[in-house]
């Protein structure tokens, strides 16, 4: 079945540094991938959506110069946590539209960051 | 305003016992779709069931069943004779056609405790 990846699955970073999140659907294209953000013991909120060759559209309240994305492929997309703070720590999802279906996306295992 | 509303925050329940998860959603669209999808403690979302919403016919998969109700804005997940390995967050989800579909509304979730 489709196949989403996330690298890394975790990571501790110490504040001000940046961090890159890798999405990559790995048997299929995927137009349009999201990003989502979850912290401990609340839902998924959408932060971004990612669309290859394109800027990325983000949620109302999502500061897009600190968490920057890019989509250059297919089948990659990338989520850069520029100046990490303590409060960025989280999980992070992506999923990926598989652009030859009709609606079939598929989330990736996450990425946890760690802030200290 | 929430569009999706997991009213139940934690259920706990003895294994062999029947659970009912619930989710109420809101929207103006006529076309949408609503998912489940299960979050075990490695955070991996779990895709379990996705419904469009012309089709209200209740589904059964195994121990899994779904009841969608249009009537009363609806797609209530039950478990029949519960496991320990059921244990996890439970999502519902909605998607709408006025976004393309390109957002998830996720409901805060329904973390489901199973004893032995």
């Amino acid at each position: 079945g489709a196949v989403v990846s996330q690298h890394p699955s975790w990571v501790i970073c110490k504040s001000g540094t940046s961090v890159k999140i890798e999405c990559r659907s790995l048997d299929f294209q995927a137009t349009t991938m999201f990003w989502y953000r979850q912290f401990p013991k609340q839902s998924l909120m959408l932060m971004a959506t990612s669309n290859e060759g394109s800027k990325a559209t983000y949620e109302q309240g999502v500061e897009k110069d600190k968490f920057l994305i890019n989509h250059a492929s297919l089948t990659l997309s990338t989520l850069t946590v520029t100046s990490a703070h303590p409060e960025d720590s989280s999980f992070y999802i992506c999923s990926a539209r598989d652009s030859g279906q009709v609606f079939r996306e598929f989330f990736g295992p996450g990425t946890r960051l760690t802030v200290l | 305003a929430q569009k999706v509303t997991q009213a139940q925050t934690e259920i706990s329940v003895v294994e062999k016992e029947d659970v009912t998860l619930d989710c109420v959603y809101e929207t103006r669209d006529t076309t949408y779709y609503l998912f489940w999808y299960k979050q075990p403690p490695s955070g991996e979302l779990v895709f379990l069931i996705r419904r469009n919403s012309f089709d209200e016919q209740n589904e059964i998969s195994g121990r899994y069943s779904w009841n969608f109700q249009k009537s009363t804005s609806s797609f209530n997940f039950t478990i029949t004779a519960s496991q320990v390995v059921d244990s996890a967050v439970y999502f519902c989800a909605l998607s709408e056609r006025g976004d393309n579909f390109n957002k998830f509304y996720f409901g805060s979730g329904t973390k489901l405790n199973v004893k032995p």
